[in-house]
């Protein structure tokens, strides 16, 4: 069965920390991973990484694939309480079926 | 441009009862997802619709959800009867082209709704 591992679940952090967080998968005919992050309601778009070692950054947050280990890694710079939220990540493949992970809370403190 | 809007964002009803669940998508999107978040557990998908066309239907989890989208344009979700284990919250996503198939230029990119929150008592 597919399945996409978040670590950590829970994490608490000061502002101006940087953060890395942790998706794992395993997952038959990938196709695409995607990062959200989702505040109160719906989940907002980050990134979709289909190629390994191609990072794709926006702003302070940054992420890239290895398709080999079947691991992401999304990194947030000089975190700020904005940032606050639940990162989702999911796998999709080549049955166009979605796969999330259960997501990682940051928690950004002043 | 307006996002995807789901409607309603909270209903509460008895086991036993009927509701239904509606996704407007994003003007001109083809492709339109339900997933589910119940309490405490990672988002499930759902169901998948190419225009009026369901391509994945998969994730239903039984026969007492019934997906929509005639015309492929809104779609509905209606649950009947409803159960305990059904309260959650229910998203709905779209995007223009199927994952993967943009080339990188981002119109497979999925856009989430803001959810519906059902609650079983």
């Amino acid at each position: 069965e597919d399945k996409v591992v978040q670590s950590p679940l829970s994490l608490v952090v000061h502002e101006g920390d940087t953060v890395t967080l942790n998706c794992s998968y395993e997952v038959t005919n990938f196709r695409s991973l995607l990062w959200y992050k989702q505040e109160k309601k719906a989940p907002t778009f980050l990134f979709m990484l289909t190629s390994s070692g191609i990072e794709k950054k926006s702003g302070r947050l940054s992420s890239i694939l290895d398709k080999k280990e079947l691991f992401s890694i999304l990194n947030i710079t000089a975190t700020q309480t904005g940032d606050s939220a639940v990162y989702l990540c999911a796998v999709n493949n080549y049955g166009q079926n979605f796969v999330f992970g259960p997501g990682t809370r940051l928690s950004v403190l002043p | 441009e307006a996002g995807v809007t789901q409607f309603p964002s909270h209903s509460v009803i008895e086991k036993g009862q009927t509701v239904t669940l509606r996704c407007d998508p994003i003007s001109g999107h083809d492709n339109l997802y339900w997933y589910r978040r119940v309490m405490g557990k990672e988002i499930k998908f759902l169901l998948h619709f190419v225009k009026e066309s369901k391509q994945d239907e998969s994730g239903m989890p039984n026969n007492r959800f019934l997906a929509e989208r005639t015309g492929g344009t809104y779609s509905t979700l209606k649950v009947q009867p409803a159960e305990l284990e059904d309260s959650g919250v229910y998203f709905c996503a779209s995007s223009q082209d199927l994952p993967g198939t943009s080339g990188g230029g981002g119109t497979d990119t999925q856009y989430f709704g803001p959810g519906t929150r059902l609650t079983v008592l």
